[in-house]
């Protein structure tokens, strides 16, 4: 099965702009894979930020954007905050009903 | 919409997993949506385990299809998942959530620890 890969971890001081990046073991990820964008602090459940590559769901804060960049889907934070420090997830729907999640990114904030 | 998952907790390596989602201030049957489980090993990353319809259509996993098994009860607005041959791997907190789309789960229940040990 395909992999899809993120970042492990990445650090973003206050104020910063940050790119994460959600790619493919093989081949390159386009809108057809309608990239989601989920933010998850401890003990929480994952929380939507982006949908279908760059819509914001209701409630999210303008500084999250989505996009393609190269041949990966792409979440960008501008204007870094402290309680942005989470784990961040994609999802790409792979077609035929099926759906995986990137292993997640640590975010800290520093 | 308010999503609630519960059921066993402990779970015998070899025996069967069963939880249930309670669905609250919407129907199960509304919409074209898709009802989702998901899960979270300690610690790990997501994993999707798949999502059913209230017609009873479902998907899964490749990964876990062979020990699956989703249903829905509209009369009680709820739906559930059963994984049968558990193992230590099978330790994680399990999420219901509403899929929107395939991929857009939105809400998510709060999550039910599962931990499977002898």
């Amino acid at each position: 099965q395909t992999v899809v890969t993120q970042e492990p971890s990445f650090s973003v001081s206050p104020g910063g702009t940050v790119t994460l990046t959600c790619g493919l073991s093989s081949g390159s990820v386009s809108t057809s894979y309608s990239p989601t964008w989920y933010q998850q602090t401890p003990g929480q459940a994952p929380r939507t930020l982006i949908y279908n590559t760059d819509t914001r769901s209701s409630g999210v804060p303008d500084r999250f954007s989505g996009s393609i960049l190269g041949n990966k889907a792409a979440l960008t934070i501008t204007g870094a905050q402290a309680d942005d420090e989470s784990d961040y997830y994609c999802v790409l729907y792979m077609g035929n009903y099926n759906v995986v999640f990137g292993g997640g990114t640590k975010l800290t904030v520093l | 919409l308010q999503l609630q998952a519960s059921g066993s907790g402990l779970v015998k390596p070899s025996q069967t997993l069963s939880l249930t989602c309670a669905v609250s201030g919407d129907s199960i049957s509304s919409g074209s949506y898709s009802w989702s489980w998901i899960r979270q090993p300690p610690g790990k990353g997501l994993e999707w385990i798949g999502y059913i319809y209230h017609t009873g259509r479902t998907y899964y996993s490749p990964s876990l299809k062979s020990r699956v098994t989703t249903s829905v009860d509209k009369s009680k607005n709820q739906f559930s998942l059963t994984l049968s041959s558990v193992t230590a791997a099978d330790t994680a907190i399990y999420y219901c959530a509403r899929a929107l789309t395939p991929n857009w789960f939105d809400p998510w229940g709060q999550g039910t620890l599962v931990i499977v040990s002898s």
